[in-house]
């Protein structure tokens, strides 16, 4: 079975712009959650959404928003990138809105 | 605020012994405490994870030992191989209502197994 799938795997913009990350879930899976992962750092909590809800929201600004679609899939958005957005996002999926998330292998975006 | 702190930061043993990692907590509404390994360029694989009305989990090679009254967790990997050199994470989550869980990870250890 596939496993939890992040595009693009890697990305560079500059600041100002918008990116938009995408993830697609284990097959199956009704919950994904966003976490950003700063390099020597561990994974921070942005989004979680289940059944295409909003269910949990990190301390991040409003320049990130996300929306889960109806097969479950989902984006990340990120508007007028800072050089400290510079990370590794990290996609999750469960198949509820608990515990035993899995992980995709995530986009490195870098800001410059 | 770092809810969850985990020591040391990097970690060298060597092939067979036993390497551990600890983690502390403060938030007591935490009830579920899983580690993460991590390999370069990869997302967090779990590894094994232990729910406070449980004082110890053994997974194969992998043990989680709880102290709920000392708000600690720790794991113990033992006859360490140098294909366990990795950054593992320790992490707790909570229901932080409208069902959400979110995991909130510890900066991580890097272990180096050298043969």
């Amino acid at each position: 079975d596939a496993g939890v799938t992040q595009s693009p795997t890697h990305l560079i913009k500059t600041r100002g712009q918008h990116v938009t990350l995408r993830c697609s879930p284990i097959s199956g899976h009704k919950s994904v959650s966003w976490y950003q992962q700063v390099l020597g750092q561990g994974p921070q909590f942005i989004f979680q959404y289940y059944e295409k809800e909003e269910r949990g929201r990190g301390n991040f600004p409003d320049r990130f928003s996300a929306r889960q679609f109806p097969n479950y899939s989902s984006e990340l958005n990120v508007n007028a990138l800072l050089l400290g957005d510079s990370a590794l996002y990290l996609c999750a999926s469960s198949f509820s809105a608990a515990y035993g998330y899995t992980f995709g292998s995530g986009t490195r975006l870098t800001v410059v | 605020q770092q809810q969850v702190k985990q020591s040391p930061q990097s970690l060298i043993v060597q092939k067979g012994g036993i390497s551990i990692i600890n983690c502390a907590y403060e938030n007591t509404a935490f009830d579920y405490f899983p580690w993460y390994q991590q390999f370069p360029g990869k997302g967090p694989a779990l590894l094994i994870a232990i729910r406070p009305d449980v004082s110890e989990k053994k997974e194969g090679r992998f043990t989680i030992s709880f102290n709920k009254s000392a708000k600690q967790f720790s794991l113990h990997i033992m006859d360490s191989q140098p294909g366990d050199s990795a950054t593992y994470f320790c992490a707790a989550a909570a229901n932080s209502g409208a069902g959400s869980y979110q995991l909130t990870f510890g900066k991580g250890t890097k272990l180096s197994v050298i043969p």
